[in-house]
């Protein structure tokens, strides 16, 4: 089965610690994102690889961290230093290169600081 | 101003008409354009792209991309009560594979 996982499905967080979301892909995509959503905010990118062992930071990278040291996997931490990380983290990948690239979702996960 | 519009709704039909969702963006040199689908509490999953002017059309959905006017439509035919969901568009400028996103549509199909 291809495809995107995102673990875990929810995660509660207490103020001030740091907490991992894991992302993995098995569709040889080159290029993989990570996206937080709030109601009525749409889609924000975060963190963006478009290669292994590279990143670049999206429109709202502070309080976060990527690595990408496997093609099939590009976790993201959400730092103490996040102020407000309550949201929905959507994880996409998409084959990359130039020209027309379709990004695909995992399922999500939903992140509530306690 | 916003990089991709959308009317955030709900825009209400009934069942077995025709939707019509509409997007604006501003960057003229955007090259690739996506709807999503997604329901309450799950991620998006793609319905259509396009990429040149003129309509594309897939089963009971057709976008409509016009290059000129900056927009671009999605209209859903026998929208059935299923298609109620918030609809995203998604917009890559030329070049890199960055998407921005409108906040979405919210369709309601009423019986």
């Amino acid at each position: 089965d291809g495809g995107i996982t995102q673990s875990p499905k929810y995660l509660f967080r207490k103020e001030g610690q740091n907490v991992t979301l894991s992302c993995e892909q098995n569709l040889n995509h080159d290029a993989m994102y990570w996206y937080r959503q709030d109601p009525g905010q749409g889609l924000r990118l975060i963190y963006y690889s478009q290669i292994v062992n590279d990143f670049q930071k999206g429109d709202i990278a502070e309080g976060y961290s990527v690595s990408r040291e496997k093609k099939e996997s590009f976790p993201l931490t959400v730092t103490s230093a996040q102020k407000n990380p309550t949201a929905f983290y959507l994880c996409a990948s998409s084959m990359g290169g130039a020209g027309a690239d379709t990004q695909y979702f995992g399922p999500g996960t939903r992140l509530t600081v306690l | 101003q916003k990089e991709v519009e959308q009317n955030s709704g709900p825009l209400s039909v009934p069942e077995g008409a025709i939707a019509s969702l509409n997007c604006t963006y501003s960057d003229r040199g955007s090259q690739s354009f996506f709807w999503y689908r997604q329901y309450s509490g799950k991620s998006p999953e793609l319905i259509m792209s396009i990429y040149s002017n003129g309509d594309k059309e897939d089963g009971r959905f057709t976008a409509q991309l016009n290059k000129a006017s900056q927009y671009v439509s999605l209209l859903i035919r026998d929208s059935q009560p299923s298609d109620s969901a918030t609809y995203l568009c998604a917009v890559r400028a030329g070049g890199g594979n960055k998407l921005t996103f409108g906040t979405g549509t919210q369709l309601k199909v009423e019986l």
